[in-house]
């Protein structure tokens, strides 16, 4: 079964405004989680890497102001991309990172199962 | 040169045959590495492992070759429902984790 959840799994919003995207360890505690982003026919792209406590670590290129990341326990991390233009219509993924001794092989990545966001 | 590089294919195989992945990495320090599939639309799904030792599963079977930088998936008996992109990754050390682009694979009837 799923093991880590994402909400919602699909948004439309007008341009301008703000969007939240849920991402939840379902049956283990993640201090690393991670978030890409996936256009069409192209691969994952990581924007950036969430550590529970602590400031999320944003890949080159990814502003950290537009995409906001909060890791406010060990199964939860939040992305919000404020003000949202068309242009950041996309496929959003999280992963969670295991670690090792929770009944998971450690350092694996577990998807979620997407976000899929349309900007109009 | 890329750090994780995979044949994008396609690859277009009739139902039962044999297909094999390569996927090659830069980073000779790379600790672990993996295989997931994504279908089309969806998320990434660990498919496998790979241990240096190779391992196994079912049709599957991983393999890592530390000498020549470079990890491969074979699939026996391919099943229509294998269709898919399989995704390389590499990990290493740290957060530092690194996709391949993914192979497409189409399997026919």
């Amino acid at each position: 079964g799923a093991v880590v959840s994402q909400h919602p799994s699909w948004v439309i919003c007008k341009s301008g405004t703000s969007v939240k995207i849920e991402c939840r360890s379902l049956d283990f505690q993640a201090t690393t989680m991670f978030w890409y982003r996936q256009f069409p026919k192209q691969s994952l792209m990581l924007m950036a890497t969430s550590n529970e406590g602590s400031k999320a670590t944003y890949e080159q290129g990814v502003e950290k102001d537009k995409f906001l990341i909060n890791h406010a326990s060990l199964t939860l991390s939040t992305l919000t991309v404020t003000s949202a233009h068309p242009e950041d219509s996309s496929f959003y993924i999280c992963s969670a990172l295991t670690t090792p001794g929770q009944g998971r092989p450690g350092e694996t990545q577990y998807f979620g199962p997407g976000t899929r966001l349309l900007v109009l | 040169r890329k750090e994780v590089e995979q044949d994008p294919g396609p690859f277009n195989v009739p139902e039962g045959a044999t297909v094999a992945f390569n996927c090659t990495y830069s980073n000779s320090a790379s600790q672990s590495f993996f295989w997931y599939r994504q279908d089309c639309r969806k998320e990434p799904k660990l498919l496998m492992s790979v241990y240096s030792s190779g391992n196994e599963d079912g049709r599957f079977t991983a393999q890592l070759n530390r000498a020549s930088q470079y990890i491969s998936l074979l699939i026996r008996d391919s099943k229509l429902s294998d269709s898919a992109t399989y995704l390389c990754v590499v990990n290493s050390g740290g957060f530092k984790t690194i996709f391949g682009a993914g192979t497409r694979l189409f399997v026919k009837a």
